[in-house]
């Protein structure tokens, strides 16, 4: 079946490194997403991996991808308090039309000064 | 422009009301999608419109009917709503089917609907 599972909430101290992680059940999973949802708006993609990558680099931002364990994180170096929103995993399945991408329940990000 | 433009931001509407739903985008994208989100929940799938053709119905109910008049806009028609469908309404589009990004999704801030 297909799922996506994140904690709910995680606290951080700003300056420091914030690793968001997410479980995924589905084996065939072809692209995995973070999006970031900051309050009253939608949400923005921030980076994404293909399944056959084990860890892509944007700026502050590492995903680091475990198809063995099903296992993706996010980390946001040096976090900042405009980093204070829901980030949201998700995944997207095969390469049909009719695929869907699930997401996860998110997981709100919560900076402390 | 890089914008998923949603109006109206914020909507109070009866049980008997009609109203409609709008987004715009002018991308170039052929694929447009509709979301629901209830508070502290992901996102839920409504609708897909691929190259202006309906191709997913997430069994909807039908007092919400889909309608994408060009490839820049999509409405969303409201009719006989219930309480329970008070949540925020989210838009998204991307890249049509075929092309190498077709599942990044843009999204618009979305419309808040309250159904009292």
């Amino acid at each position: 079946g297909e799922d996506v599972e994140q904690s709910l909430f995680l606290s951080v101290r700003e300056g420091d490194s914030s690793v968001i992680n997410c479980t995924y059940t589905d084996s065939s999973s072809t692209y995995l997403y973070w999006y970031k949802q900051e309050p009253g708006a939608g949400l923005q993609l921030l980076t994404y991996i293909f399944s056959n990558m084990d860890m892509k680099q944007d700026q502050r931002l590492t995903v680091l991808l475990n198809k063995k364990d099903k296992h993706l994180s996010l980390r946001i170096a040096d976090t900042q308090t405009g980093d204070s929103a829901i980030y949201f995993c998700a995944e997207s399945i095969g390469a049909n039309r009719d695929d869907k991408i699930i997401f996860g329940k998110g997981t709100r990000l919560h900076i402390l000064p | 422009d890089t914008e998923v433009t949603q109006t109206p931001k914020h909507l109070v509407m009866g049980m008997t009301n009609k109203k409609s739903l709008k987004c715009e985008q002018h991308m170039g994208h052929r694929a447009m999608y509709w979301y629901k989100q209830k508070a502290k929940k992901p996102p839920e799938l409504m609708f897909v419109y691929s190259y202006e053709k309906l191709s997913i119905n997430e069994s909807v109910p039908s007092r919400f009917s889909p309608e994408c008049p060009n490839s820049s806009l999509l409405n969303l028609h409201l009719h006989a709503l219930q309480p329970e469908d008070s949540a925020l309404y989210l838009c998204a589009s991307s890249q049509g089917f075929g092309t190498g990004d077709w599942r990044k999704l843009f999204f618009g801030s979305g419309t808040q609907l309250s159904v009292l």
